[in-house]
């Protein structure tokens, strides 16, 4: 079974740039997360999404973040104006509910910010 | 709020030298606590889930026990493969939220 797939896995842009990145979740898993993880720091949610509904997004940066699941499978998480502070690994996450079900991590995607 | 704290933050042991990591928490509503190992570049990957005080799991040369109030992964006898960086996270039941800790980096020597 093919686990959670991002991309890019890295992406160096200068500050102001837009970036955006891509998952593909566990096929069938309802709920698809993203999270944020800075170095040395354990994984921080940005937003939760129950198929194509964005149920949890009180921690999402509205000002210059912005993400989407289209269709309740594949989403995008999107940076713009990118700004230094941004640098982190962007993991997406997968899991069948909500209720007691495993979270599935992606491999991340790395974003350095010059 | 909710806290998870790991500790120690870093740990290097010897091939085959027993060690236990913690992780304190406090969180109401506890669905359950979460064990991943994650490696230099790579995504956390699911170790076990326990949602009791007083169960225990193990995989391998880990076994993770849960208290009220905190919980253990013991490594036994362990090889240079085990090392890695080992997250614990809270699962809250009120609002589905993953709660990490900082994580505890183990190295393990030949």
């Amino acid at each position: 079974e093919a686990g959670v797939v991002q991309s890019p896995r890295y992406k160096i842009i200068e500050k102001k740039q837009p970036v955006a990145f891509w998952c593909n979740p566990i096929s069938g898993h309802n709920t698809l997360y993203w999270y944020r993880q800075n170095l040395g720091q354990g994984p921080e949610l940005l937003i939760r999404y129950e198929n194509e509904e964005a149920v949890d997004d009180s921690q999402l940066p509205k000002d210059r973040f912005s993400a989407e699941r289209l269709k309740g499978v594949d989403s995008t998480l999107k940076i713009q104006p990118a700004e230094l502070g941004d640098s982190a690994v962007y993991l997406c996450a997968s899991s069948p509910g909500v209720v007691g079900n495993t979270i599935y991590f992606g491999e991340g995607s790395w974003l350095t910010v010059v | 709020e909710d806290q998870v704290t790991q500790s120690p933050e870093a740990l290097r042991l010897q091939e085959g030298e027993s060690s236990s990591l913690n992780c304190s928490y406090t969180v109401s509503g506890l669905r359950g606590l979460f064990w991943y190992r994650q490696d230099p570049g790579k995504g956390p990957e699911f170790l076990f889930t326990l949602y009791s005080a007083g169960e225990e799991k193990e995989k391998e040369r880990l076994k993770a026990t849960l208290t009220k109030k905190e919980s253990f992964l013991h490594i036994t006898a362990p090889k240079p493969e085990d090392s890695a960086t080992y997250l614990c996270a809270v699962y809250r039941g009120d609002d589905y939220k993953l709660s990490f800790g900082a994580g505890t980096t183990v190295t393990v020597r030949a």
